[in-house]
């Protein structure tokens, strides 16, 4: 059964550093998601991303991080200058459609740990 | 504003025996769905089962079941004959016709041998 994946699985950065996540949705999907997780804490929604570009983000989601699908495989989440409350789990996840009862599908998570 | 509660942080269950997961919901919307997703110690998230709000059938896959009450906002997850694999975070979520999912903050599952 397709899969998405996710690398790192586990990335560990100094504070002020730039990281990317990377992520590989399921082939055919067309709609690309976000979601963080603070231990502990509720799965929040970051952005999703559509055709290209963004089509919604949350009030997390601000000028530090950068979502990026550079090729037709990989979906990227960059930020920019991390900060010890970025430590969290980070989920990506695909859907075929958007909207309604389409299932996005959830990678494995990569833990990110801000030092 | 669009929230989802879990009011068990933790419950427990002999094996083989039947659990009830709660969650309610607020919303302004008529037309949604709802979703119960797992989180094993993996941290992988796996979707249990969904729910379309304009259904009144309840949704059942397998030893899952819910039991969706609209009007009171209601939304639990039945586990028949718990089994230690169903040991794991459950996260009760809604999702609006837009994009993004809105999770709760999670009940623990224990499953006691």
């Amino acid at each position: 059964e397709p899969e998405v994946t996710q690398t790192p699985s586990h990335q560990v950065t100094q504070m002020g550093q730039e990281v990317i996540l990377r992520c590989v949705p399921i082939s055919n999907h067309l709609y690309f998601y976000w979601y963080r997780q603070i231990l502990g804490q509720k799965v929040e929604f970051l952005v999703s991303f559509y055709n290209n570009e963004i089509s919604e983000k949350s009030e997390i989601f601000d000028d530090q991080f950068s979502v990026e699908r550079p090729d037709g495989s990989n979906f990227t989440l960059k930020i920019r200058s991390t900060k010890l409350e970025d430590s969290a789990m980070y989920f990506c996840a695909s859907s075929e459609l958007a909207g309604g009862m389409d299932t996005q599908y959830f990678g494995p998570g990569t833990r990110l740990t801000v030092l | 504003a669009q929230t989802v509660t879990q009011s068990q942080p933790e419950m427990s269950v002999q094996e083989a025996e039947t659990v009830t997961l709660s969650c309610t919901y607020d919303t302004s919307e008529s037309d949604y769905y709802l979703f119960w997703y797992k989180q094993p110690p993996s941290r992988q998230m796996i979707l249990v089962i969904r729910q379309e709000a304009y259904k009144q059938q309840n949704a059942t896959e397998n030893r899952f079941s819910v039991n969706f009450q609209k009007a009171a906002k209601s939304f639990s997850l039945k586990i028949s004959d718990s089994q230690l694999g169903d040991a794991a975070m459950y996260f009760c979520a809604y999702r609006p016709r837009d994009d993004k999912i809105i999770f709760g903050k999670g009940t623990r599952l224990h499953i006691l041998p």
